[in-house]
């Protein structure tokens, strides 16, 4: 079946460290999305993708990066920047926003 | 400005009563889409609805129905009958089709947290 995924479901993260998240789809979608959501503050765009070797940035960058070297992969690299990480993350992908987002089951990063 | 405003926050009922929640957006062009979308506890936000810009006609699907008025840029949303499995966080979202490129991404609302009690 067709279909996002993203992994880690759980993620912990020492002070001063970075870490990957992963996501992968299988459903040829040309674009990507990285999402963060906060309780009560919804959905923020961190990065987004809209052709492999190509991102632009989103709302909340800042201490973020991101890659996009295969049309199925668009790992997200949550860096030591990053003032406060603990959230949930989403990643989506899209034939275009038009036709809306696929969702992974997101991964929930906390640093401990 | 938000482009897609949800105002309630968090909404409760007991079941089998019936819901809306409330979803106003903002934009300039004449093409758009809007949806809808439903994440429960796990997390995973699941595609409820999809409508363009130029059908104005109310739908239906089974004890969900969504409204959308153009005069007043809203798009609500309506459960009938609410059950227990309803709970959970709905997005209201918007795409323009405007300038730039045709890909591009979805303006999110804040969600509505409804909780169906027993």
């Amino acid at each position: 079946d067709g279909g996002i995924t993203q992994s880690p479901k759980y993620l912990f993260r020492k002070e001063g460290q970075n870490v990957t998240l992963s996501c992968e789809q299988n459903l040829n979608h040309d674009a990507m999305y990285w999402y963060r959501q906060d309780p009560g503050q919804g959905l923020r765009l961190i990065y987004y993708s809209q052709i492999v070797n190509d991102f632009q940035k989103g709302d909340i960058a800042e201490g973020y990066s991101v890659s996009r070297e295969k049309k199925e992969s668009f790992p997200l690299t949550v860096t030591s920047a990053q003032k406060n990480p603990t959230a949930f993350y989403l990643c989506a992908s899209s034939i275009g926003p038009d036709y809306g987002y696929t969702f992974g089951s997101g991964t929930r990063l906390t640093v401990v | 400005a938000q482009k897609v405003t949800q105002a309630q926050t968090e909404i409760s009922v007991v079941e089998k009563e019936d819901v809306t929640l409330d979803c106003v957006y903002e934009t300039r062009d004449t093409t758009y889409y809007l949806f809808w979308y439903k994440q429960p506890p796990s997390g995973e936000l699941v595609f409820l609805i999809r409508r363009n810009s130029f059908d104005e006609q109310n739908e239906i699907s089974g004890r969900y129905s969504w409204n959308f008025q153009k005069s007043t840029s809203s798009f609500n949303f309506t459960i009938t009958a609410s059950q227990v499995v309803d709970s959970a966080v709905y997005f209201c979202a918007l795409s323009e089709r405007g300038r730039g490129s045709t890909l591009g991404r979805l303006y999110f609302g804040r969600g509505t947290q409804l909780t169906v009690w027993p």
